[in-house]
């Protein structure tokens, strides 16, 4: 089976702190998102990669940056943590080469609350 | 632009038909998809329908689209209180890579 992994789970961080998310993959997948989710909202695309070393901006990227050094992990940071950034991030793998929407695994969230 | 919309909530009785719709507005969608979260959890595929088709029966769940007025709807037979969850719609067109997804509708399911 297929497992996304996020390391954490729930968060409480400081406005202004430097926040960092990780996500791992099993599957040796080359793509890999990270999504914020609020209500109301579903689910908005941050950023994508799709190779080691390898990112694009999806529809909300202010305020965020990635990093993806090996193919397994994929780290979302949010350099100075605000209010707004409350929020549900769930991270996702897919292999390339196929439609996403089928082949696309997500990880159980991260709830990050900052106050 | 891309956009998926759904209603915010749904409640039926335990035993009852549950029809979630969607519409989306790109009328170059290829696949469209329908994706259960369940409380604390990530999103799970439920099931998909190709854009040249109109039904797709899968056990309980039946996907009808409507090509012409871009709607996309799921039927769920015989809802249990373990179907209580948020469904999203989703969409996306060619290899892309990029999913589309509405804004979720919680399903509550009345015992």
């Amino acid at each position: 089976d297929v497992k996304v992994t996020q390391s954490s789970r729930y968060l409480v961080k400081r406005t202004g702190e430097k926040v960092f998310l990780e996500c791992v993959q099993d599957m040796d997948h080359e793509n890999m998102f990270w999504y914020r989710q609020d209500p109301g909202l579903g689910l908005r695309l941050i950023y994508f990669s799709y190779d080691v070393k390898m990112k694009e901006k999806g529809d909300i990227p202010e305020g965020y940056s990635v990093s993806r050094e090996k193919k397994e992990r994929f780290s979302l940071i949010l350099e100075s943590a605000s209010t707004n950034q409350t929020s549900m991030y769930l991270c996702a793998s897919s292999p390339t080469g196929a439609y996403t929407g089928n082949t696309i695994y997500f990880g159980e969230g991260s709830w990050l609350t900052v106050v | 632009g891309e956009d998926v919309e759904q209603s915010l909530f749904l409640s039926v009785r335990e035993g009852d038909s549950s029809v979630i719709n969607c519409t989306y507005t790109d009328s170059s969608s290829t696949y469209l998809y329908w994706y259960k979260q369940e409380p604390g959890a990530g999103l799970q595929l439920l099931t998909y329908i190709f854009s040249n088709m109109d039904m797709k029966q899968d056990q309980r769940l039946t996907v009808l689209l409507n090509k012409k007025d871009k709607h996309l709807s799921l039927r769920i037979a015989d809802t249990q209180t373990g179907d209580s969850a948020i469904y999203f719609c989703a969409e996306t067109h060619d290899s892309s890579y990029k999913l589309i997804f509405g804004s979720g509708t919680r399903l509550l399911v009345r015992p």
